[in-house]
């Protein structure tokens, strides 16, 4: 089973609509969880961190942690076209381990 | 001021021959990473870096050489590339574990 599975996408939502992402991880002890943006071309760029179980909002993001069922999610609300990009998760097990990322399309 | 910076950003080459990608970072970061990115995007570490000493060495080939001059350098050698070798490279670094890393802005590889 790989470490961290995130659903495949691609993923089109309408601008305005909300974009859920989610992953799950194999590794019961991970404790330190990321969400990472990258648009086509350019590098990976840190947009969440989470470290405890419930929700952390910041501006349109909300990530959420549920440690018991092994998963963490992304909603991006108020999609705009400018978060066409992919998500990539990611969980520190002393090295980021990323999923496969998730390509998200915001139609204008 | 770029954070993490790699050079060079392009590397054309043939099979067979030896580059290197330089990687140097200015937030004063302790820890220092090699990813490898595939024609599929995965995202797959490759080597780190603490105060200059390997940490983590990820089963890769022994043509790939990782050296770390002092904490705010890593740069990668690659021998007797192969065209297996292509795919965009990236250095990233951090303060420690739990910390989010910072990457550079890649560099992508072809080898022809």
């Amino acid at each position: 089973q790989k470490e961290v599975e995130q659903n495949s996408g691609p993923l089109s939502v309408p601008e305005g609509a909300i974009a859920s992402l989610n992953c799950t991880y194999s590794d019961r002890g991970s404790q330190s969880f990321f969400w990472y943006r990258q648009y086509s071309g350019k590098s990976p760029e840190l947009i969440m961190s989470i470290y405890s179980n419930g929700d952390k909002e910041d501006g349109r993001f909300t990530a959420q942690l549920n440690k018991a069922s092994q998963y963490v999610s992304l909603l991006i609300r108020d999609s705009q076209p400018s978060d066409s990009a992919t998500y990539l998760c990611a969980l520190d097990d002393y090295k980021l381990s990323f999923g496969a990322g998730t390509t998200v399309t915001v139609r204008a | 001021d770029t954070a993490v910076s790699q050079t060079p950003k392009y590397l054309v080459t043939q099979m067979g021959n030896d580059k290197s990608i330089k990687c140097e970072q200015n937030l004063g970061h302790d820890t220092m990473y090699w990813y490898k990115q595939d024609s599929k995007k995965f995202l797959k570490i490759m080597f780190s870096y603490n105060n200059k000493e390997l940490i983590i060495n990820e089963t890769v080939p022994n043509r790939f050489s990782p050296k770390s001059p002092d904490k705010a350098h890593l740069n990668l050698h690659i021998n007797s590339l192969e065209l297996g070798d292509s795919a965009v490279y990236f250095c990233a670094s951090s303060l420690g574990p739990g910390d989010g890393y910072t990457f550079g802005s890649g560099t992508r590889l072809t080898v022809v």
